[in-house]
């Protein structure tokens, strides 16, 4: 297995246009995280899905930011209508665990500049 | 939800031991402690994690008071490829949901 995968690595878009990322996670993990992170500052936690449910979601994500696990596999994150704030790193994780946080095996993330 | 302040930078010397601290006052019963390491342009990596008491693997050792209010990660005998910036993370994941708050970093710089 070759690690949490996400792709673009890079991504310009302009001001309103709406932008879709993808993550392939270690394919035994059940969960899957996304963070969103701007520069000097640490990760901030968006939402989380165990198998294909999404169970938890960041106040930060908001309405215009929408994510997806279907068949509890590969994960995508959708921005619409994207706003030169959404400029960042975003990272996803995957980690298998039964309770608790786990390990959480994170990619090597997709950069988002909004011009 | 608890909120987790770290140091914003430290300076080390190859070969000595560096302690780094994370205050995280409102920590919750079920939340656990975590560090990662972040290299430039990387997602950050697993270091170690803990509840109480003390945790120790083969790079690092993470000491948890009986208050669990703070936690100091130890890195013993550092090189210059500990360079990096490292983050605690604090919180837990229920099958019904979550919270994860990393904290700011502290940009460790190892020199010669």
């Amino acid at each position: 297995d070759t690690g949490v995968s996400q792709d673009p690595r890079h991504k310009i878009t302009k001001r309103g246009q709406n932008v879709t990322f993808r993550c392939d996670p270690i394919s035994e993990h059940n969960r899957l995280y996304w963070y969103r992170q701007t520069l000097g500052q640490g990760p901030e936690f968006l939402t989380y899905f165990q198998n294909e449910a999404q169970l938890e979601k960041s106040r930060l994500l908001s309405d215009r930011f929408s994510a997806e696990r279907p068949k509890g596999s590969f994960s995508t994150l959708e921005i619409q209508r994207t706003e030169q704030g959404d400029s960042a790193m975003y990272l996803c994780a995957s980690s298998y665990s039964r309770q608790g946080v786990g390990e959480q095996f994170f990619g090597p993330g997709t950069r988002l500049t909004v011009l | 939800l608890a909120k987790t302040t770290q140091p914003i930078s430290m300076d080390s010397y190859e070969g000595q031991e560096v302690n780094i601290t994370c205050s995280h006052n409102n920590i919750a019963t079920n939340d656990y402690i975590t560090w990662y390491q972040q290299f430039p342009s990387q997602g950050p990596r697993f270091i170690i994690q803990g509840y109480k008491t003390k945790v120790t693997n083969e790079v690092a050792s993470l000491f948890i008071p009986a208050d669990r209010k703070s936690s100091t990660l130890s890195l013993p005998r550092v090189s210059l490829s500990d360079t990096a910036v490292y983050y605690c993370l604090v919180g837990t994941i229920y099958n019904q949901g979550g919270k994860l708050i990393f904290g700011q970093g502290t940009e460790l710089s190892v020199k010669p």
